[in-house]
């Protein structure tokens, strides 16, 4: 089975904090994506990543960067947190070639900033 | 504009009933996909069912099945025999094959699903 981790399910944090989050996956995908998921927005994707040390913007990444050293694992910077960043991060990945290019998603972090 | 319409916030059914939820997509790429995920309250994001724009039949998953008109751009979730199981927020998404986006999916914003007993 594919598995999708990421280093917290819960995390609070105060405004000006430097911000981590981690996701690693197991199956040896190419891409990975970072998602916000808000009440009534859906999953808006913040970056994502083709390869190692590969990234794009997607349609949020104002106040976040990214970083991907290795293959299996993509993460979410937030320079300096703000409480308009409290939300709920999901990770994914996915295969980059042939196949439906399903993404398998991690459990996901709720973040408080206050 | 957005890629991907979910015009139903909420949704509520009666167990053993069938629902449909509705989903409209927006895409000039003739060659693209169509996911739908389920969301329960817990948290996690579980893949339901896929449809290919070029596919010929409506993909069905067990319960699940894609209503999937193309002249339309409609690709409408059935669930029939809703259990209590159900209930959750369930996401329309969709892949389009051009350009350096591989892979990359645009989600709707969800409709929530409860099923009543």
């Amino acid at each position: 089975d594919v598995k999708v981790t990421q280093s917290s399910r819960y995390l609070v944090k105060r405004t000006g904090e430097k911000v981590f989050l981690e996701c690693v996956q197991d199956m040896d995908h190419e891409n990975m994506f970072w998602y916000r998921q808000d009440p009534g927005l859906g999953l808006r994707l913040i970056y994502f990543s083709y390869d190692v040390k590969m990234k794009e913007k997607g349609d949020i990444p104002e106040g976040y960067s990214v970083s991907r050293e290795k293959k299996e694992r993509f993460s979410l910077i937030l320079e300096s947190a703000s409480t308009n960043q409290t939300s709920m991060y999901l990770c994914a990945s996915s295969f980059s070639r042939g196949g439906t290019y399903e993404q398998y998603f991690g459990p996901g972090t709720r973040l408080t900033v206050t | 504009a957005q890629k991907i319409t979910q015009t139903q916030p909420g949704m509520f059914v009666q167990e053993k009933e069938a629902v449909t939820l509705d989903c409209t997509y927006d895409t000039s790429d003739p060659s693209y996909g169509l996911f739908w995920y389920k969301q329960p309250s817990s948290g996690e994001m579980i893949f339901l069912i896929y449809q290919g724009s070029y596919d010929q039949q409506n993909a069905t998953e067990g319960r699940y099945s894609l209503n999937f008109q193309k002249a339309r751009k409609s690709a409408n979730l059935v669930i029939s025999a809703s259990q209590l199981g159900d209930s959750a927020m369930y996401f329309c998404a969709m892949r389009e094959m051009r350009g350096s986006t591989l892979g990359r999916l645009y989600f709707g914003r969800g409709t929530q699903l409860t099923v009543w007993p």
